[in-house]
């Protein structure tokens, strides 16, 4: 099971949209509604930010928002603030009870 | 507190192996299935493994079958992950991970293991 692609970095100003890909197969993303996201801060577990593609869990600002096309899910995050600077990686269902994540995107905030 | 509380940090020599655990407090233990995942250095996150905390079943990712081993103990809430044949590319924080009703969404604070002779 290979990782799911995501882009190695992106970044934006203050109150800007920026939007993060996690590109699988048909395998994983393209045939499960069951992507998720996760941020990660320098040495802290990684939270929940997005489930089963656009869900967001109590407690998640609404300013992050998930959709799907085909093989490709992504990340939205509108208005971005200081503290949204992090890591973020997706996960997929990829059948049987596996799961695969992507290779992690660093956002910065400019 | 819904928590799950993970074992410490590990030391290991090449060729050893480690059982980490992780501790579930305050809800339903049976109910959610845990997910370990683990991170090496510097790198991205990688899914290990399931288990069925209710039946015990399992399901690992392909590159560790024959490595690794995650049981339950239900009379005490703990899950564990045993790796064996270790070596010094198994260096990394591993983490247990909660699949809720609402996703993954408790995570155990991380448990570094060290493989270094």
């Amino acid at each position: 099971q290979s990782a799911l692609t995501q882009p190695r970095s992106v970044s934006g100003s203050p109150g800007q949209s920026v939007t993060i890909s996690c590109t699988g197969t048909s395998s994983d993303v393209g045939g499960y509604n069951y992507v998720s996201w996760f941020q990660q801060h320098p040495g802290k577990a990684p939270q929940l930010t997005i489930y089963d593609v656009t869900k967001r869990p109590s407690g998640v600002p609404d300013r992050f928002s998930g959709s799907k096309s085909g093989n490709t899910a992504s990340l939205t995050i509108s208005g971005l603030q200081a503290e949204d600077e992090a890591d973020y990686y997706c996960c997929s269902y990829a059948g049987s009870y596996t799961y695969v994540f992507g290779t992690g995107t660093t956002v910065t905030v400019l | 507190q819904v928590q799950l509380v993970q074992s410490g940090a590990e030391v290991k020599r090449p060729g050893a192996s480690v059982k980490v655990s992780c501790k579930a407090s305050a809800y339903i233990f049976t109910r959610d299935y845990i997910h370990w995942v683990r991170q090496a250095p510097g790198q991205g996150l990688e899914w290990m493994g399931i288990i069925n905390p209710s039946g015990g079943s399992t399901e690992y990712a392909q590159r560790f079958q024959d490595r690794v081993t995650m049981t339950r103990d239900t009379s005490t809430s703990t899950v564990y992950m045993e790796l064996s044949s270790l070596r010094s590319e198994d260096t990394a924080v591993y983490y247990c991970a909660r699949d809720g009703l609402e996703g993954t969404d408790l995570w155990g604070q991380g448990t570094l293991v060290t493989v270094s002779s």
